[in-house]
Parts: C-alpha cells; structure tokens; sequence
C-alpha cells in the first residue's frame, strides 16, 4: 500500500486556470505538508496542517490554499495559475513521536506545467 | 531565515571511490535530516541526527553531525552505481518541525560504472 498518495502526476494547463491537487496518506499522520520544488531541485515548505492549524510560509501567494476534509488528506488548489507555478509540488506527512524531529514521508509528486 | 548550504552541488565519481557532501548552516538546527531522491519520485528519508556530534552508520553510509549542531556531512565509502541520486539535508528549526522543513539544495551525485 502507498503511503502517501498524490493525483494527478502531471498536470498540464493554461494560464488563468484553477487546478487542485490531491493527497491521502495512510500512516495515521497528525501533520502534513506542501513543498514545492523548483526547476534547480531546490525543496521549498509551502504550508504545514497540523489538527486544524494551517501554517503558511509567508512566501506563498494567497493563490494557493490548502484544504483538509480530514486528517489523512491535503488538497492544494491554486487559483489563477501562473507560469511561475510550474514546477513539481510534493505532499508529504509526519509524525510527532515526542522528539520535535517530524521525520517527512513523501508522496512521489505532482508535475504542474503552465503553459 | 535558517539556510542550509549543500556542498559540492554536483559530484561525479567513479565506482568504489570515497566521497564526502557537506551540509552547512550559521544557525543551530535542533537536528538535521538526510533525505536521498530518484528521477521522478519524492525524496526518501536515510536518517536523522539529533545530537551534536553523532556520528550514525547505515552500511557504506556515515552521517555525522557537528558539535554545535549546525553542520553535517554524509560520507559514502566505495560508492556504487546504485548511490546515484540527489541528497539533501534538511533542518529542524526553533520551531519544530510541525511547520516543515528547511532544505538545502541538494547534491546531485553520479557514479560512473
């Protein structure tokens, strides 16, 4: 069994569109999470949601918003899409076992190419 | 903003070679991640330190993380072809890490049959 899941793989659009992006995980997680990596590899934490309490890096643009129908799923949608927003996105959970480490298990992402 | 500095940024070697990445940071981090990832697939965690100078062991792979908590290195001995990848150190910050992690960018490593 997968983990952590994301649908779609790729996801191809145009400019102006809104799109979403789903994630389920299965490890009985408390946390999970969006990354974002660019075209260079470099891994960016777009949003944490832990019970309820959504973190935002302050980066992100109020374009994308997280959305948790409960605790084993994240979806991301993104309004307006950019072309800046191509890239590959990754969800990703963890587990607090008292330690504060939050080891990350991540989903196999999601390319998104704006055209 | 906690950064991590990756180093070297690419790396190829040939097979039964050592080598050695480095993760460098001015800030402390409560304890750093090792992740490696394949071409098309989401990064994969190979262990954790937490305190400074640990020195962890997975096989041919020797993590080590500095005194004061702000740097770590990953050393493989007699690479192979199969350690192709790109590793990335990721810290925990002050914050712990329910508000994610803070990444550095990645080594890309490639070992030549």
């Amino acid at each position: 069994d997968t983990a952590v899941s994301q649908t779609p793989k790729y996801l191809v659009t145009q400019m102006g569109n809104d799109k979403s992006i789903k994630c389920e995980q299965n490890l009985g997680h408390d946390t999970m999470y969006w990354y974002k990596q660019d075209s260079k590899k470099f891994l960016k934490i777009m949003f944490s949601y832990n019970n309820k309490e959504l973190i935002i890096n302050e980066t992100v643009p109020n374009r994308f918003s997280p959305k948790s129908p409960d605790k084993a799923h994240l979806n991301l949608h993104i309004n307006s899409l950019e072309l800046g927003d191509s890239a590959v996105y990754f969800c990703a959970s963890s587990q607090d076992t008292g330690t504060g480490v939050y080891e990350q298990y991540f989903g196999p992402g999601t390319r998104l190419t704006v055209t | 903003t906690q950064l991590l500095e990756q180093s070297p940024q690419f790396l190829s070697i040939q097979e039964g070679e050592n080598l050695t990445v480095y993760c460098n940071s001015s800030s402390v981090f409560s304890s750093l991640q090792w992740y490696r990832q394949e071409p098309g697939e989401g990064p994969v965690l190979l262990v954790t330190v937490v305190t400074g100078g640990e020195v962890k062991k997975l096989k041919r792979l020797t993590f080590q993380f500095g005194d004061a908590r702000k740097d770590s290195s990953l050393h493989i001995t007699a690479a192979q072809t199969g350690d192709t990848g790109l590793y990335l150190c990721a810290g925990v910050g002050p914050g712990g890490g329910a508000d994610g992690l803070t990444f550095g960018k990645g080594t890309h490593l490639i070992i030549q049959p």
